[in-house]
């Protein structure tokens, strides 16, 4: 059964802290990874998606790593802000669906 | 310009009613999901449709029924609503069902539906 879990469930860090969200997936199998972001009442917004044959992607202050033997993905947020505050969801591609995990929720204090 | 649009955003009703969720997107995409987001927030596929064709069906009651009319326009029609259908209810598309090609794997989502049976 393919399942995805995030830790943690909810992260509350100070302005300009550098932090670290986690992702692991049971089934290897993958074909990409992808993490998103949704703010509360919004819907779903892409972030970043590694394939398979990637380790890492990255986009301005995220990074997202990709580590499929050991079945972890994560996503490194450089000197956060307010505005990250948001509900972060990792989802693995096992064919034609995604299987999400069910987020980390992130509060950055000013 | 919206990219993929959901009517009605809120939905209120009662049990046993009959409802739909509209989806529309104008990004000229050939696949599209229905997910749903239950109460601990897990989203999970119900339905998928590439080029008005199903592709995708997972273990959801025979009430829900999806209908594609054209590539563009996915709509989810609901019978005989109970409780445990409330939930937030996401449209998504993405260029292609071709799981092969790295571009064509990127959902853009809908804001959701929340539905909330009484």
């Amino acid at each position: 059964k393919q399942e995805v879990t995030q830790i943690p469930a909810a992260l509350s860090v100070p302005e300009g802290e550098n932090l670290v969200l986690n992702c692991s997936f049971t089934d290897s199998a993958i074909y990409n990874l992808q993490w998103f972001r949704q703010d509360p009442g919004k819907g779903l917004t892409s972030l970043l998606l590694i394939q398979s044959s990637q380790r890492e992607q990255t986009s301005g202050r995220l990074n997202a790593s990709l580590d499929k033997s050991s079945g972890r993905s994560t996503l490194y947020i450089a000197a956060s802000q307010p505005g990250d505050s948001a509900t972060y969801l990792c989802a693995g591609k096992y064919g034609n669906k995604l299987v999400f995990g069910a987020g980390t929720i992130l509060r950055v204090k000013s | 310009d919206t990219a993929v649009s959901q009517t009605p955003k809120y939905l209120v009703t009662q049990m046993g009613n009959d409802k739909s969720i509209k989806c529309e997107q104008n990004l000229g995409h050939d696949t599209m999901y229905w997910y749903k987001q239950d109460s601990k927030k897990f989203l999970k596929i119900m339905f998928s449709y590439n080029n008005k064709e199903l592709i995708i069906n997972e273990t959801v009651p025979n009430r829900f029924s999806p209908k594609s009319p054209d590539k563009a326009h996915l709509n989810l029609h609901i019978n005989s609503l109970e409780l445990g259908d409330s939930a937030v209810y996401f449209c998504a598309s993405s260029p292609s069902a071709n799981i092969l090609n790295s571009g064509a794997n990127v959902l853009t989502f809908g804001a959701g539906s929340r539905l909330t049976v009484l």
